[in-house]
């Protein structure tokens, strides 16, 4: 069955530092993947998708993942957080079969120290 | 393009009542999705419309929750006898028949069930 791993419930860096968000994925074909922002209370904002080619994508906000098929992850990366980051971050696949539903993670929640 | 937006935003109920909930999506988006989410946790799938066609439900949605999309655009949720395990925010997404990997999603409606 098709699954999505986030390993990291939470985690805290400074501001500056850089950040890297694990997500590991279970599906047998080409994997569409997605990495979701939710800040508090609010819906979910698209930071950045994969369908196929470069496997360095770039997204909004300075994000930017890696996909990598040998180890079945795609990973999200920032060089440098601002405060402004802290939030909940999931990691997402979307069937390719029928509905195209997505199946997520069960989040990442990033705490940012001044 | 205004985007996909449910109303209410927030809605709090006692526990025993019907509540419904409604989602607009973008115009021309053939497909609609519902998905759950619980504190701490990644948003689950619902259900699934194509057109006014509901072709599938998640074993999450129970008897008590039925959906609709009378004409093939905004969809209604409704739960019966609210449950406070009903507490949730519920998404609505949506998707076009070109592009059926990427949903958008709307704010959400908050349910609290008191």
């Amino acid at each position: 069955a098709q699954s999505v791993t986030q390993p990291d419930i939470h985690i805290t860096v400074s501001e500056g530092a850089s950040l890297e968000l694990r997500c590991n994925y279970s599906y047998g074909a080409t994997p569409y993947l997605f990495w979701y922002v939710q800040s508090p209370g609010q819906g979910l904002q698209l930071l950045l998708k994969y369908f196929s080619g470069d496997t360095l994508v770039q997204g909004i906000k300075g994000f930017e993942a890696e996909f990598k098929r040998s180890q079945s992850s795609f990973n999200l990366r920032k060089p440098s957080v601002h405060w402004s980051d802290a939030a909940e971050y999931f990691c997402a696949v979307a069937t390719t079969s029928g509905t195209y539903k997505y199946i997520f993670g069960t989040g990442t929640r990033l705490k940012v120290l001044a | 393009d205004t985007g996909v937006s449910q109303d209410p935003r927030h809605k709090i109920t006692k526990r025993g009542q019907n509540v419904t909930f409604r989602c607009d999506p973008i115009s021309e988006h053939n497909r609609l999705y519902w998905y759950r989410q619980t504190l701490g946790q990644g948003p689950e799938f619902l259900t699934y419309f194509q057109n006014e066609a509901q072709l599938e439900k998640s074993r999450l949605l129970s008897d008590r929750f039925s959906a609709e999309r009378p004409k093939g655009s905004f969809s209604t949720l409704e739960i019966q006898r609210t449950e406070q395990g009903d507490s949730a925010m519920y998404l609505c997404a949506s998707s076009s028949g070109t592009n059926t990997y990427e949903q958008y999603f709307g704010p959400g409606t908050r349910l609290t069930v008191t």
